[in-house]
């Protein structure tokens, strides 16, 4: 079966650092989401992405989708407080939208 | 917004006792799914549904079992909670199919002792 995979489990950066997670699918893919989870909340809904190297930014984050459509990253610059939590991709398949998700990268800043 | 509700935030059961979690969204949404998630294993997906009364497994289904006799309810059973099936359970919803946005509730903490 599908399989998404993300790196780094963890990151840890100095407020102000940037901050990079990345997601790799064992397949191509349709399209990927991606989503952010405060420490005791619940996944929420950031962006997607549908077409083959496609870059998106949403202010201090900038999104990218691989030509192959099987791999994509999140970027954060000059990561602050409010970017603490962990991060998910999710990839759905052509043909099968049910959407695996990755295994998460979970950041913590220190001040 | 979307809401999805989860009936019970944090439950305690014992080795063997039949669980119910309760998931309610009010969006009107074809799909419903549950989640568990567990440290270093990310998100992982148990059932979902795309219709009333219809029902798909994900990729552990194995021990839990689902119902979705109205469109905005769908539940998960466990019909003989074990130990390792303590995790927190994710409930959500998305309009319809080809990878649309999923809107999750708040998540069940469920720990069998």
């Amino acid at each position: 079966g599908q399989q998404v995979m993300q790196i780094p489990q963890y990151q840890h950066v100095q407020e102000g650092e940037d901050f990079t997670t990345y997601c790799n699918s064992s397949t191509t893919l349709s399209n990927i989401q991606w989503y952010k989870q405060r420490p005791g909340g619940h996944p929420v809904f950031l962006i997607q992405l549908v077409k083959s190297g496609e870059v998106k930014k949403q202010k201090r984050l900038t999104f990218q989708f691989g030509e192959a459509k099987k791999n994509s990253s999140l970027h954060i610059t000059a990561t602050q407080t409010t970017d603490v939590g962990t991060y998910f991709c999710a990839g759905a398949n052509f043909g099968n939208e049910k959407l695996t998700f990755g295994t998460g990268t979970r950041l913590t800043i220190i001040p | 917004d979307v809401k999805v509700t989860q009936s019970s935030r944090y439950l305690v059961k014992r080795t063997g006792e039949k669980v119910f979690l309760e998931c309610v969204q009010d969006m009107d949404h074809e799909n419903m799914f549950w989640y568990r998630q567990d440290p270093g294993l990310g998100l992982r997906l148990i059932y979902f549904s795309y219709d009333v009364k219809m029902k798909e497994k994900g990729d552990i289904p194995e021990g839990y079992s689902v119902s979705r006799e109205k469109k905005e309810r769908f539940s998960l059973i466990l019909e003989s909670a074990s130990t390792n099936q303590t995790s927190m359970y994710l409930c959500a919803s998305s309009l319809s199919w080809g990878g649309n946005t999923i809107y999750f509730g708040e998540g069940s903490w469920l720990t069998v002792v």
